[in-house]
């Protein structure tokens, strides 16, 4: 069982927009603006999207946004591609030697 | 340029000791602040946190696993070292090596394929 919790699936047709939910608890999500946002086609690995919330690296289309209410962090993705397929992870900063914790991913279909 | 490379055996029998090695580039793990964790993800599942060195050699790993675990550092060769005791068919995984900047995993390794058998 993740520490965060995701949809396991959601879709959308291309063009449209679809957002993915992360809630956490007070003791990660909610405190801290340390939340992360990775894409995982298939067969490859993690690549980082989104950090500290709503921060994009360099690369990454500004299609794909984050925010954050309360416990819960979300990730918005626009204007939906075919490319955008995939599996999507989110992390968040947990005060523990832990360190950051995962949501168990959600697997975007692009109908 | 930052890049990392897992290497290690596709394939282990049970109750044998994996050993993975992450070989990487473009940074120094003895900078303030860097560190390096592994994760894995069986096929089809979610991904797992296994274990964390930081630039300090402080390590730390996964409650569920930290008996089985131990994770090192070879500066001068620029590698972060795991190991895996006793491993069984449920440790078949994708096992990942990434950089941590902050608190994201700025860039991860390719990833490679560990099946167990039994």
């Amino acid at each position: 069982q993740s520490a965060l919790t995701q949809p396991p699936s959601v879709s959308g047709s291309p063009g449209q927009s679809v957002t993915i939910s992360c809630t956490g608890t007070s003791s990660d999500v909610g405190t801290y603006n340390r939340v992360s946002w990775y894409q995982q086609p298939p067969g490859t690995a993690p690549k980082l999207i989104i950090y500290d919330v709503s921060y994009r690296p360099s690369g990454v289309p500004d299609r794909f946004s984050g925010s954050k209410s309360g416990n819960t962090a979300s990730l918005t993705i626009s204007g939906l591609q075919a490319e955008d397929e995939a599996d999507y992870y989110c992390s968040s900063y947990i005060s523990s030697s832990i360190f950051v914790v995962f949501g168990g991913g959600t697997k975007l279909t692009v109908l | 340029q930052v890049t990392l490379k897992e290497s290690g055996p596709a394939l282990v029998k049970s109750g044998q000791t994996l050993t993975l090695t992450c070989t990487f580039s473009g940074f120094s793990i003895t900078t303030s602040g860097m560190r390096v964790s592994w994760i894995r993800q069986p096929p089809g599942k979610a991904l797992e946190w296994l274990a964390r060195i930081d630039w300090d050699d402080d390590k730390f790993y996964s409650t569920s696993l930290k008996t089985r675990l131990s994770i090192s550092k070879n500066t001068s060769k620029n590698q972060v070292v795991l190991t895996m005791t006793n491993m069984d068919p449920v440790d078949t995984a994708t096992y990942y090596c990434a950089r941590i900047k902050g608190a994201a995993y700025d860039f991860w390794g390719q990833g490679t394929l560990v099946t167990v058998s039994s």
